[in-house]
């Protein structure tokens, strides 16, 4: 079974800084895939950065990159120049490959913003 | 294309009254699941479905039903609510098998049961 671990239930940073989310995950698969999501007060799920565990390099998108530490099983998320609208509750997440595509949520991040 | 799309946003129930959540997407895609959202503990999968007529149990399925007679739906049946139910429910779909195997969320269901 797959589990998700996210030990800090909340985080600030200022505007324009730099923060680093951490999650590490247990997992016996071995083709698997890893996401963070951001939920905003609307509640909406948004996909932030996903991740392929059989891909060595880590993901970017834009702000957000990644630090995927596979033999660790950690999997944290960095947001650079960070926004006010970057403030939300952040969720680590896995999937096993395969048609059951079963996500395991870690269980958030709340990630404030001071201006 | 209208992605997921779930009905009602909000609902209140009194214990032991039945409700169906509904659940569409309208992305062609073969996997759909529910989950529920309590504070503290992220999401937890409830059923999920790899295709039409094809359902299962996820991490706590007890007290919820599902079927899926069409690709595109996927509705939650709550039989008898308790208030343990209460929380906000997530519906979602994929397909899987492409190359980034990412799950598109519906908006929500915030479902309190009294």
């Amino acid at each position: 079974a797959q589990t998700v671990t996210q030990s800090q239930p909340e985080m600030s940073v200022q505007e324009a800084e730099t923060v680093t989310l951490s999650c590490t995950y247990d997992t016996s698969e071995s083709d698997y895939y890893l996401f963070w999501y951001k939920q905003p007060p609307s509640r909406q799920m948004i996909l932030v950065i996903r991740q392929e565990a059989y891909k060595q390099q880590n993901a970017t998108e834009n702000r957000f990159s990644v630090n995927f530490q596979k033999a660790a099983k950690s999997f944290s998320l960095k947001i650079s120049d960070s926004q006010l609208g970057d403030a939300a509750m952040y969720f680590c997440a896995a999937s096993r490959g395969g048609a059951t595509n079963k996500l395991i949520f870690g269980t958030g991040t709340l990630l404030a913003v001071q201006p | 294309n209208a992605g997921v799309t779930q009905t009602p946003k909000f609902q209140v129930l009194k214990t032991g009254q039945s409700m169906t959540l509904q659940c569409a997407q309208d992305m062609n895609h073969e996997y759909m699941s529910w989950y529920r959202q309590d504070p503290g503990m992220g999401l937890r999968l409830i059923h999920y479905s790899v295709g039409a007529g094809i359902t299962d149990q996820g991490e706590v399925p007890n007290g919820y039903n599902v079927s899926r007679s069409t690709t595109e739906d996927f509705p939650l049946r709550l039989l008898s609510a308790a208030p343990s139910q209460t929380s906000v429910y997530f519906c979602a779909s994929s397909r899987p098998g492409t190359s980034n195997n990412e799950q598109f969320f519906g908006p929500g269901t915030r479902l309190t049961v009294l």
